[in-house]
């Protein structure tokens, strides 16, 4: 079974600042797809951004990109220009060859003003 | 698109009694999702459907869950015999096929008394 481990329980970063959130996972698949979904306090849980991993290109979506290292099995979450409704829960997930998703314990992040 | 239902959105109930969940997936996705979340903690995977075949039901979970889906709509989720560890988030989500991501619905929490 694929597991998803984020290291980090909770991070801080100053608004407009950058911050990186860790993301490793376990699996012997060679195709699958990584996730990161932002749930903010009492929130629905929304799509922050996807990667293939079939795809050398790191994906990026305005302000939030990825670090994906195929090989060493890390997947790695980019906010620059950090604003204060950035501030929620980070869950890294992997969906496997059967369209299971399987997600980490979470990273909180809070930002400063 | 009018997104993913849950409902209830609240629900508290004593222990002993049994209680049921809708989710209303978003119309043109054929696979749903159960998750549960306890605060802090990563959605844990119950079981999902691709239509109304149930694919999976985590080992995890006792006899006292089950899960329908019916003529692969809307699908519910019923607990026998609550007890005081059902306390949870239980979250709901659909996606239309394999590497698209999941649209969560608002989440129903239960609380055991």
């Amino acid at each position: 079974a694929q597991t998803v481990t984020q290291s980090q329980p909770e991070m801080s970063v100053q608004e407009a600042e950058t911050v990186t959130l860790s993301c490793t996972y376990d699996t012997s698949e060679s195709d699958y797809y990584l996730f990161w979904y932002k749930q903010p306090p009492s929130r629905q849980m929304i799509l922050v951004i996807r990667q293939e991993a079939y795809k050398q290109q790191n994906a990026t979506e305005n302000r939030f990109s990825v670090n994906f290292q195929k090989a060493a099995k890390s997947f790695s979450l980019k906010i620059s220009d950090s604003q204060l409704g950035d501030a929620a829960m980070y869950f890294c997930a992997y969906e496997n060859n059967f369209n299971k998703f399987y997600f980490g314990s979470g990273t909180k992040l809070n930002v400063k003003p | 698109d009018t997104g993913v239902s849950q409902d209830p959105r609240h629900k508290i109930t004593k222990r002993g009694q049994n209680v049921t969940f809708r989710c209303d997936p978003i119309s043109e996705h054929n696979r749903l999702y159960w998750y549960r979340q306890t605060l802090g903690q990563g959605p844990e995977f119950l079981t999902y459907f691709q239509n109304e075949a149930q694919l999976e039901k985590s080992r995890l979970l006792s006899d006292r869950f089950s899960a329908e889906r019916p003529k692969g709509s809307f699908s519910t989720l019923e607990i026998q015999r609550t007890e005081q560890g059902d306390s949870a988030m239980y979250l709901c989500a659909s996606s239309p096929l394999g590497g698209s991501p999941l649209h969560f619905g608002n989440g129903t929490r239960l609380t055991v008394t």
